[in-house]
């Protein structure tokens, strides 16, 4: 089975530091995602990659940025953190049909 | 734009009551549509995938089908290990299937 990591189940941060969501798989697949989830606004896209050093904004990249150095690795920035960025973050990857997600990163920007 | 719908928000069940819940999308270039499990505190598990109108899948007590419009995922005899939020998403716009979720179905279901 695919694993997917994520380095943190919890994490604070204050307004304006610059945050470092990491993310591994462990199944040599191309695509990997970031969404975040909200109460009430379902799960958000907000950039993905297809292959090391390319990425694609989805539909709520404003603040934040990616890096894909390896293909096994998928970073989400958060240039400078705001209390409007506290959320659930998921990482996922995979081929079609399914996709296999992490556990999640509840992160808390105070 | 690319638009995924579930009904209802929250359904509360008892043990063996059979139920159903609705999926309504409009995807540009629908390539699948995905039902996801979601336990609290974890990410998604995925469940089915459904390619085109007419296709039934079935897992356990679960079975989900597909219209040209609509996903719809029938639980029967349901049990409270059952109970957890179900996510549907629709899977378009190229060769990345990127993936437009609802905001999910939390089903409780009571011993």
């Amino acid at each position: 089975d695919v694993k997917v990591t994520q380095s943190s189940r919890y994490l604070v941060k204050r307004t304006g530091e610059k945050v470092f969501l990491e993310c591994v798989q462990d199944m040599d697949h191309e695509n990997m995602f970031w969404y975040r989830q909200d109460p009430g606004l379902g799960l958000r896209l907000i950039y993905f990659s297809y292959d090391v050093k390319m990425k694609e904004k989805g539909d709520i990249p404003e603040g934040y940025s990616v890096s894909r150095e390896k293909k096994e690795r998928f970073s989400l920035i958060l240039e400078s953190a705001s209390t409007n960025q506290t959320s659930m973050y998921l990482c996922a990857t995979g081929r079609a049909p399914g996709y296999t997600f992490g556990s999640g990163t509840r992160l808390t920007v105070v | 734009e690319d638009q995924v719908t579930q009904s209802p928000e929250a359904l509360r069940l008892q043990e063996g009551e059979s139920s159903s819940l609705n999926c309504s999308y409009t995807v540009s270039g629908l390539r699948g549509l995905f039902w996801y499990r979601q336990d609290p505190g974890k990410g998604p598990e995925f469940l089915f995938t459904l390619y085109s109108a007419g296709e039934e899948k079935e897992k356990e007590r679960l079975k989900a089908t597909l219209t040209k419009k609509e996903s719809f995922l029938h639980i029967t005899a349901p049990k409270p290990e059952d109970s957890a939020t179900y996510l549907c998403a629709g899977g378009g716009g190229g060769s990345n299937y990127k993936l437009t979720f609802g905001k999910g179905t939390l089903l409780t279901v009571n011993p």
